[in-house]
This record gives structure tokens, sequence and C-alpha cells, in this order.
């Protein structure tokens, strides 16, 4: 099993351009997540989603979009990027939320800048 | 509003002790999880406390107490490899993650 994975690892992008971030996992977890990980905060939920085809906002979610047209992929679109989205982005999958004893795991991260 | 709050940064020597504290005020609370993130990478799963008391994991034990909204994590023996952040995260009354900045923890010879 590879768990979560995310594509691209690293991107670079210029200020308006925009672009996908793709989280995959084989777990059959129900739920999935897109955190944001900046220097000095703590962790913050941008989307989340409980289930094919259902997404809700997080923390922050304004600037992103997100899809979940497969249960094992969670897409999160940036339309058009400002530098203020320079981050590292995780996406994380747990089987459920509702059981607290639930465990998140989360993918490597895709770490963005925005010139 | 919600918060968690926990040192920035802490230095240790290879096999002694630390305590990692936590203070968490959040909407509801469902318990409290310890994550370690080596730099660069992601963050992995350490212990889940929601009951009072210590809960001990091999070389880790990780405390909770609901009324005074507080949480350590002890790390014995201390290995090289420990090096990393230490997250703190309570889980809130929607089921939500509210997460520290985390504690960098330096492992010195």
């Amino acid at each position: 099993n590879a768990g979560v994975t995310q594509t691209p690892k690293f991107r670079v992008l210029k200020t308006g351009q925009s672009m996908t971030l793709l989280c995959a996992q084989d777990m059959n977890h129900e739920y999935m997540y897109w955190y944001r990980q900046d220097p000095g905060m703590g962790l913050r939920l941008i989307h989340y989603s409980v289930g094919e085809g259902t997404t809700a906002k997080g923390e922050v979610p304004d600037g992103y979009n997100v899809s979940r047209l497969k249960k094992q992929n969670f897409l999160l679109g940036l339309e058009s990027a400002a530098p203020s989205q320079t981050s590292v982005y995780f996406c994380a999958s747990s089987p459920t939320s509702g059981r607290a004893t639930d465990t998140q795991y989360f993918g490597p991260g895709t770490r963005l800048t925005v010139l | 509003g919600q918060n968690i709050d926990q040192p920035t940064e802490m230095t240790a020597t290879e096999g002694a002790i630390v305590q990692i504290n936590c203070t968490y005020q959040t909407s509801g609370f469902n318990g409290l999880f310890w994550y370690q993130q080596h730099a660069g990478e992601a963050p992995t799963f350490l212990s889940y406390n929601v009951l009072d008391g210590l809960e001990e994991k091999g070389r880790f034990s990780s405390f909770l107490s609901r009324s005074k909204g507080y949480s350590y994590l002890l790390l014995k023996e201390l290995q090289m490899k420990d090096s990393a952040s230490y997250l703190c995260a309570s889980l809130d009354s929607n089921y939500q993650l509210i997460w520290g900045a985390g504690t960098k923890l330096i492992i010195k010879p």
C-alpha cells in the first residue's frame, strides 16, 4: 500500500496562474482533508470531504476549490494564485471522523511557491 | 476562540528525558493527539488521549488533564532520531483537529 500520495512535490507559480494539486489514497478511507502549513503556525484546514461527492469548507477556504469525484482522490485547485498562498500543502485521510480515535494519515506534502 | 499553546523550541541531550507541554482551549473536546514531524516530512501519529491520565507507549508517554486543559508528551532515553517537531492537536466538538504550531526538539550528543 502506498498510503497517501500527493502530486506534484514542488511547484513554482506566478501570481494569477492556476494549478491543481492531486491527493490519492489507497486505504479506502471515507474522510479526506487538505491542510496548509506555514512557519510558526499550526496546520490549518482548507477543505475536507466526508465521502465521495461531498466537500466542506475548513478554517481557511478562500482562494481554493476542491473536488472529490472518486473516493480515492481529493483535488485542491487554486484558480488565481497569490503570494499569500505560498505554503506547504498536506493532504490527509482517515477512516471516519465520528469516532474520536480515528487517526489521520498524511501525504508527503507539496511545496508551493507563488512569485 | 480556539487556541493550542506549546513551546516553540526545546533542546535536550541524547539519553535524557524531555517533557513537551501543551495547553488547549477548544470549543468542545473529543481528545488530544500528538504527532511527530521530521523536517521536510509529513506528520505521523504518536498518541491519543481522551481520558485523564498517562498513556505509555515504549519510550513515549502522553498525559492528559481535561480539567486543566493540559497535556504533555514525555520522551525517554532520547535518541538523535527524535530530533523533530512535535505537534499537539485537540479534537473539537465538530471532530475537527485544531493544531498547535509545534515544538521543535533539538537533541544534542
